[in-house]
């Protein structure tokens, strides 16, 4: 299983639609969790960290479950400025220090 | 705002010639970071530094080494650049060692190596 694997994408929805990304982690020890966004060209933004209990901003829901070792992130009501690519981001120990590791990322367009 | 600069946006480099990468952060961040990010392969760890005058190796250190000299700057350094080291190097830094720490990325240096 890869450290971090997400939906290849890409993905192309209308404007308003639902659009739902997957990510599974293999480390269970894994300590934890985010979404970033990365628009093209561009450097990667942090969107939203994950929390157990699941946590919302706005538009986005982001979703954990430690026992299958699962994240997820809602977009609802989708506008043309979601339009990026989606970076699954899952923070380890490695040694004494902690160290990020990145999903491939899943692209997504909303069109008009 | 944190900030995080480098110093060039676009670069090309010939086969066997030294290139420094150099990243500035202004938010007196503990940690700094140099990934490089290709298609299809993601953002790759290769040098990490979580203190002035120390480094750690990521996943794919081959063919580079780094510099922290001062706790703002962190240089990368492609010693003998290759073909295959064409790529978008991206810095980033954190504040500190939580494993709660954002990571705060500059704007990328996309390298070509003729």
């Amino acid at each position: 299983r890869k450290e971090v694997e997400q939906d290849p994408g890409p993905f192309n929805v209308p404007e308003g639609a639902t659009v739902a990304f997957n990510c599974t982690y293999s480390n269970s020890a894994s300590q934890s969790f985010f979404w970033y966004r990365q628009d093209c060209r561009k450097e990667p933004k942090l969107l939203m960290s994950v929390y157990s209990s699941g946590n919302e901003d706005g538009r986005f829901t982001a979703q954990l479950n430690r026992a299958s070792q699962y994240i997820s992130l809602l977009i609802r009501d989708s506008k043309l400025s979601d339009s990026a690519t989606y970076l699954c981001v899952v923070n380890n120990l490695g040694g004494s220090n902690y160290k990020l590791t990145f999903g491939k990322g899943t692209l997504l367009t909303v069109n008009p | 705002d944190v900030k995080v600069t480098q110093s060039s946006r676009y670069l090309v480099k010939r086969t066997g010639e030294k290139v420094f990468l150099e990243c500035v952060q202004d938010m007196d961040h503990e940690n700094m970071f140099w990934y490089r990010q290709d298609p299809g392969l993601g953002l790759r760890l290769i040098y990490f530094s979580y203190d002035v005058k120390m480094k750690e190796k990521g996943d794919i250190p081959e063919g580079y080494s780094v510099s922290r000299e001062k706790k703002e700057r962190f240089s990368l350094i492609l010693e003998s650049a290759s073909t295959n080291q064409t790529s978008m190097y991206l810095c980033a830094s954190s504040l500190g060692t939580s494993s709660k720490e954002t990571q705060y990325f500059g704007p990328g240096t996309r390298l070509l190596v003729l």
